[in-house]
């Protein structure tokens, strides 16, 4: 069956140091991934999007890395600060006009 | 802000009632696209208007339904509520060139079925 896995333990993390978030995805090939920000009782808004011939992407202090062999992407925040905390959210392609399939999300907590 | 508007932003309903959430889309942007997000889950796709048509639906049953009207604002309709209909409905529109794979999202709505 088709699964995106993103850790469900919230990542607590020291201001100024590098989250690092994993999504992993079984049985989809997409053509691209995305990574979505949301906070509580809000849409998701986008981050970054990174196509399946792109490595990595890059947007200020955000990188977005994807492995197609691997079936992974690693999302990283670095010199974090504590307005960054929220819940990210993976999201794949699913065969094109933009029917996206989500993580379930994980949280960030940076603490001053 | 996207500029996508979801009303009401908040609705409690019983077991069995009907149920119809708006959205407009922001300016431009002709593809709408309604997720129902559970606590503690990511989003999960329902369906798809693309010009006032159908375009994709997701595994949800037909109670469900949709439409969406000339100038892209979109409702979505569920028929003979149930308890596990309880979640955050979100609406996100894509425009019909450039960033066109980007979904830009409203602040949803959210439904407490009792």
């Amino acid at each position: 069956s088709q699964k995106i896995e993103q850790n469900s333990e919230a990542l607590n993390i020291q201001e100024g140091k590098t989250a690092t978030l994993t999504c992993n995805y079984t049985n989809y090939s997409p053509a691209y991934l995305q990574w979505y920000r949301q906070d509580p009782g809000r849409g998701p808004v986008f981050l970054l999007l990174i196509r399946e011939n792109e490595k990595e992407k890059r947007k200020e202090r955000l990188k977005v890395t994807f492995d197609t062999t691997l079936k992974q992407s690693l999302f990283h925040i670095t010199a974090s600060q504590p307005a960054d905390s929220a819940t990210y959210l993976c999201a794949l392609d699913t065969g094109g006009n933009n029917r996206l399939a989500f993580g379930k999300g994980n949280q960030v907590v940076v603490i001053p | 802000e996207t500029g996508v508007t979801q009303s009401p932003t908040h609705l409690i309903k019983t077991r069995g009632q009907q149920v119809t959430l708006r959205c407009s889309s922001q300016s431009g942007h002709n593809t709408v696209s309604w997720y129902q997000q559970a606590l503690g889950q990511g989003p999960q796709f329902i369906f798809q208007y693309y010009r006032e048509e159908e375009n994709g639906r997701g595994n949800f049953p037909p109670r469900f339904s949709g439409l969406q009207f000339p100038n892209y604002s979109s409702e979505l309709n569920v028929n003979a509520l149930e308890l596990d209909d309880s979640a955050l409905y979100l609406c996100a529109s894509s425009p019909p060139t450039g960033a066109k794979n980007i979904q830009y999202f409203g602040a949803g709505t959210r439904l407490s079925v009792l």
